[in-house]
């Protein structure tokens, strides 16, 4: 089956840790998203990739960090100098710019809770 | 103003009636738009894109666009119960190929 998978499910960290959400896709997308939902809002866009091994910030990057070295996988880190990261966090993929539309299709999503 | 703009609802309607579901952009230059439903807890899925002004039809999904007002719809026919969800709108960006995603507006449909 093609699609996006994201790692865990659920997600609890202390105060001052970081830590790292997993994002997986076999669909043979170049590009790559990071979005950040909170209840009742729409989504905020953290980082995007629409090549291996490049990486732009998107609206709100600050306190989060992402690296790009396959195509499959875009991992992303919220570091403790994210003052809220407590939100649903939402991985999507595209095919790329000049490959026709270019529709996004997302992961199931990791629900991050810091206690 | 908001890049994209939706009604966050909750809008109401009886089962087998027709939702209208609008969103609004700022961007002129905007050439593809998207609708997604987000059930609650779950992660948006397509339901459909349009590119050209006018309307695209999809089962009971008919998505309308009229670019010289920015502006683009959603009608659900035939509304069932499960249709009851976030239904979120979003925009390319003519400058970033990114997109903009609307707050969503919220769907119940009541049997």
């Amino acid at each position: 089956d093609g699609g996006i998978t994201q790692s865990p499910k659920y997600l609890f960290r202390k105060e001052g840790q970081n830590v790292t959400l997993s994002c997986e896709q076999n669909l043979n997308h170049d590009a790559m998203y990071w979005y950040r939902q909170d209840p009742g809002q729409g989504l905020r866009l953290i980082y995007y990739s629409q090549i291996v091994n490049d990486f732009q910030k998107g609206d709100i990057a600050e306190g989060y960090s992402v690296s790009r070295e396959k195509k499959e996988s875009f991992p992303l880190t919220v570091t403790s100098a994210q003052k809220n990261p407590t939100a649903f966090y939402l991985c999507a993929s595209s095919p790329g710019r000049g490959q026709g539309p270019d529709t996004q299709y997302f992961g199931p999503g990791t629900r991050l809770t810091v206690l | 103003q908001k890049e994209v703009e939706q009604n966050s609802g909750p809008l109401s309607v009886p089962e087998g009636a027709i939702a209208s579901l609008n969103c609004t952009y700022s961007d002129r230059g905007s050439q593809s738009f998207f609708w997604y439903r987000q059930y609650s807890g779950k992660s948006p899925e397509l339901i459909m894109f349009i590119y050209s002004n006018g309307d695209k039809e999809d089962g009971r999904f008919t998505a309308q666009l009229n670019k010289a007002s920015q502006y683009v719809s959603l009608l659900i026919r035939d509304s069932q119960p499960s249709d009851s969800a976030t239904y979120l709108c979003a925009v390319g960006s003519s400058n970033t190929g990114k997109l903009i995603f609307g707050q969503g507006t919220t769907l119940q449909v009541k049997p």
